[in-house]
């Protein structure tokens, strides 16, 4: 079985820019969640969905990070506009489970904003 | 105070010792616990969970749980260089999301 897929696995943009993150979780998982690791604050979640529908986006630092998952099978994470200080490895896991307990992870998408 | 916390290490080991790697926890509601392995610049790997005191088995893998300590930790009997990596602990706490610590990197060396 594939696991979650991620796209792309390298971005580097310039400040100010638009970035998109892409995520197809694993089919059949019920949740979807989006991390954002960094050497300082290490996995930190932002947002997850049960049943495409957002539950908790407490962990969303700003306003220019915004999620959405559209249909079972695919979410995005789009930053607009990107800083220096986004740059990270953003991660989503999927879970079986509404209930988010057991979770798989992709295999993250490095972004550099310049 | 964290919610999970964990010593960020380098916890050094020998080949074929036993390396202990411990993880606390604040709230008591905590349910369950996960052990995650991530290599580096990789994405991280569920080794082991535990959901009741005591110990659990799995391979070279032993996970244990206290509650009333709010301890939990991992034994990695026979270690490998190949066990050289970050392991994240997170807890549960049945209102959707794992909670996770910063992690402790273990390197086992020759």
């Amino acid at each position: 079985d594939a696991g979650v897929i991620q796209s792309p696995r390298h971005e580097v943009t310039e400040m100010g820019q638009e970035v998109t993150l892409r995520c197809k979780p694993i089919s059949g998982h019920n949740s979807l969640f989006w991390y954002r690791q960094t050497m300082m604050r290490g996995l930190e979640l932002l947002i997850y969905f049960n049943n495409n529908v957002p539950i908790d986006d407490s962990g969303m630092p700003e306003d220019r990070f915004s999620a959405k998952m559209p249909n079972a099978s695919f979410s995005t994470l789009k930053i607009q506009p990107s800083e220096p200080r986004d740059s990270a490895v953003y991660f989503c896991a999927s879970s079986l489970f509404a209930d988010g307990e057991t979770q798989y992870f992709g295999p993250g998408t490095r972004l550099l904003v310049l | 105070q964290k919610e999970v916390e964990q010593n960020s290490g380098p916890l050094s080991v020998p080949e074929g010792a036993i390396a202990s790697l411990n993880c606390t926890y604040s709230d008591r509601g905590s349910q369950s616990f996960f052990w995650y392995r991530q290599y580096s610049g990789k994405s991280p790997e569920l080794i082991m969970f535990i959901y009741s005191n005591g110990d659990k088995e799995d391979g070279r893998f032993t996970a244990q749980l206290n509650k009333a300590s709010q301890y939990v930790s991992l034994l990695i009997r026979d270690s490998q260089p190949s066990d050289s990596a970050t392991y994240l602990c997170a807890a549960y706490r049945g209102t959707d999301k794992l909670i996770f610590g910063t992690g402790t990197r273990l390197q086992v060396f020759p």
